[in-house]
């Protein structure tokens, strides 16, 4: 089993603004994974972050808008840039298909 | 921003009732399957999982079938309790994990 830490819990942030989401495990995994969860509905995943190498994304979501970072096998990053009301959702991050974070609650006013 | 409206299908059940929650899963290649279970301010937990060269999968009151030939999946629910409460999710994974757009399990006393 995994344990993952999410920080923060919650944000209210400014439209035009960015926000760096961060991602602990308690042990060392190769992949992460980070989705977003819109309000009432599914979760969609964002992109795959392998330690030491770029980020791979899903259609729809790309580098610019949703920088990730993956220094080392149990930390990664996920940084919403430039906001609007649209990005207002509940971002997670996931390991081993099984193991899912608190998820970030973020409101873009 | 404008929020979606809550379109999760919900099912009721009185507690003490067996439950039983459907999911069409689109993509026959798919190898594997994962039912998770989502409570109000969390991320999704790992309930039970079943590879596709199985048909019927237990575990400790949860009772997972699949139906390939239909692509169908369903979660059976023993004995509900109301700390059944939640949405649940079922998820397919080919190259990666597609979730389904999840029920919303209500127990009635």
């Amino acid at each position: 089993s995994a344990v993952i830490s999410q920080k923060p819990s919650r944000d209210i942030c400014q439209r035009g603004t960015s926000l760096t989401i961060q991602c602990q495990v308690d042990s060392q995994v190769t992949m992460m994974f980070w989705y977003r969860q819109q309000p009432g509905q599914s979760l969609t995943l964002i992109a795959t972050a392998n330690q030491g190498s770029e980020a791979t994304y899903e259609s729809g979501f790309v580098i610019d808008k949703f920088p990730i970072s993956r220094p080392n096998l149990t930390f990664s990053t996920l940084t919403v840039s430039n906001m609007s009301p649209e990005d207002s959702s509940i971002y997670l991050c996931s390991v081993d298909d099984a193991f899912f974070g608190q998820g970030t609650r973020l409101t873009v006013v | 921003g404008e929020s979606v409206g809550l379109h999760l299908p919900t099912l009721s059940v009185q507690e003490g009732d067996n439950s039983i929650i459907n999911c069409a899963y689109s993509n026959s290649a798919s190898d594997y399957f994962i039912w998770y279970k989502q409570e109000s301010g969390k991320g999704p937990q790992f309930i039970i999982d079943i590879r596709s060269n199985m048909d019927k999968r237990q575990g400790q009151r949860v009772t997972v079938l699949l139906n390939k030939t239909v692509k169908h999946l369903s979660l059976q629910i023993a004995a509900t309790q109301p700390g059944d409460s939640a949405v649940y999710f079922c998820a397919e994974r080919d190259d990666k994990i597609i979730f389904g757009k999840g029920t919303r399990l209500h127990i009635l006393p």
